[in-house]
């Protein structure tokens, strides 16, 4: 089946440093990726999608120039958490879709912890 | 918010068929069910999708009622690596260049018991 590929899977890191996690499809080219959070015991949250060559649209409540999300390329996103707080402390997940009917897929996540 | 409904947690033993149900009675008519499920600590994988027909494939088997106000999850032999957290959701597929968003609910924590 098709693969997400997301990296790192676990950060930890100091108060305010900026944080970028990678998520690629390597074996299809997504129009569409989605990032996603979880907090504990919660269910996934989606924060923003995004479009190759455009701007991400960000989920109410999001705040864009704090998730920076860049999408580069048909097979790559990145999402940069800026000056980290332990507030942002999460499981940041990312998925990619391409058009029609066929489903999302899903990276295996990247811990954030900020101390 | 989700558009669907799921028990929050249910048993199975280990070698029978676990059935997972969902409540979608307010779906729209181009609006597909996805199932996914979370193990722990992982990122959602995806288990089968369909329209109004029953679907197939090697890891479940997906029941949608005749009128796709609800829908089962079939596992047909549950193993210990199914414990997991399911999740049932309604998406309308867009074809004009961005895919529909994937709004999760609660869920089902499925607990595959020796």
């Amino acid at each position: 089946g098709a693969v997400v590929s997301q990296h790192p899977s676990r950060v930890i890191c100091k108060s305010g440093t900026s944080v970028k996690i990678e998520c690629r499809s390597l074996d299809f080219q997504a129009t569409t990726m989605f990032w996603y959070r979880q907090f504990p015991k919660q269910s996934l949250m989606l924060m923003a999608t995004s479009n190759e060559g455009s701007k991400a649209t960000y989920e109410q409540g999001v705040e864009k120039d704090k998730f920076l999300i860049n999408h580069a390329s048909l097979t790559l996103s990145t999402l940069t958490v800026t000056s980290a707080h332990p507030e942002d402390s999460s499981f940041y997940i990312c998925s990619a879709g391409t058009l029609g009917v066929q489903p999302q897929h899903f990276g295996d996540g990247t811990r954030l912890s900020i101390l | 918010d989700a558009k669907t409904t799921q028990p929050p947690s249910m048993d199975c033993a280990e070698g029978r068929a676990a059935n997972l149900p969902c409540n979608h009675s307010t779906i729209s008519g181009n609006e597909y069910v996805y199932w996914y499920r979370q193990i722990h600590s992982q990122g959602p994988q995806y288990i089968i999708h369909g329209l109004k027909n029953n679907e197939t494939n090697e890891m479940a088997s997906l029941i949608i009622t005749e009128d796709r106000k609800s829908s089962t999850l079939i596992l047909p032999h549950a193993t210990l690596r199914d414990t997991a957290v399911y999740y049932c959701i309604v998406r309308v597929p867009d074809y004009g260049g961005s895919q529909g968003n994937l709004i999760f609910g609660k869920g089902t924590k499925l607990s595959v018991k020796p």
